[in-house]
């Protein structure tokens, strides 16, 4: 069945440095893959969403490539803020498997941002 | 407001007992979700419905059930509660070309 691995967490970073979070995936048919970000008591947001080998998706200065090859989607940012302190989940969809299909998680990585 | 709307948002309750969480989707979508976020298993996917019509079923406990309405909106019961039950739940509503959209959660405490 499909499934989606995060690095261990959690991350604490100072800001303005630069953020990495490694996201694999093992899926059959074509998924499109997401980000989702929650904040502290709240729920998930979607961050940004790739749907084929080789899109970029981008938001809020974040950054992720579809990458095929290597079964990847990892989150990046160029310079993170105290903001951008949450838990941050990578997920897919195997829309090959008809509209409106689930979503699988990750286990979810909590980044902390130092002032 | 994500346009999914859940009920309530807190809810404590004890062992053995039975609550009923409530989700209206996203007005347009059909597809409706249930998920289980807990500390030590993250999100689980639980059910999903279409239509009225369950699509999908992940790890749901056979204490637990859902069923979604003619007016789209869902209800996920939950019965004979244990202290591991304690855990965030979510609802997302997803429709063509829209993605998904989560509700803010109702965090269930059993004592």
């Amino acid at each position: 069945g499909n499934s989606v691995t995060q690095m261990e967490g959690p991350v604490t970073l100072s800001e303005e440095a630069f953020l990495t979070i490694n996201c694999t995936y093992t899926a059959t048919g074509y998924p499109s893959l997401f980000w989702y970000v929650q904040y502290p008591g709240e729920g998930l947001q979607l961050l940004l969403k790739a749907t084929k080998a080789d899109d970029k998706g981008s938001n809020k200065g974040f950054e992720a490539t579809y990458r095929k090859e290597t079964t990847s989607f990892h989150l990046e940012k160029g310079s993170v803020q105290v903001s951008d302190s949450a838990v941050y989940f990578c997920a897919l969809s195997d829309l090959h498997t008809g509209a409106n299909s689930k979503l699988t998680f990750g286990k979810g990585i909590t980044l902390s941002v130092r002032p | 407001d994500s346009g999914v709307t859940q009920t309530p948002k807190h809810l404590i309750t004890a062992t053995g007992q039975r609550v009923t969480l409530r989700c209206s989707p996203r007005s347009g979508d059909l597809s409706v979700y249930w998920y289980q976020q807990s500390l030590d298993q993250g999100l689980q996917f639980l059910i999903q419905y279409y239509n009225g019509e369950e699509r999908a079923k992940g790890n749901i406990l056979e204490r637990f059930s859902a069923q979604q309405f003619p007016d789209l909106h869902s209800e996920l019961n939950l019965s004979s509660l244990e202290l591991g039950d304690s855990a965030l739940y979510f609802c997302a509503s997803s429709g063509p070309g829209y993605g998904y959209t989560f509700g803010s959660g109702t965090r269930l405490t059993v004592v």
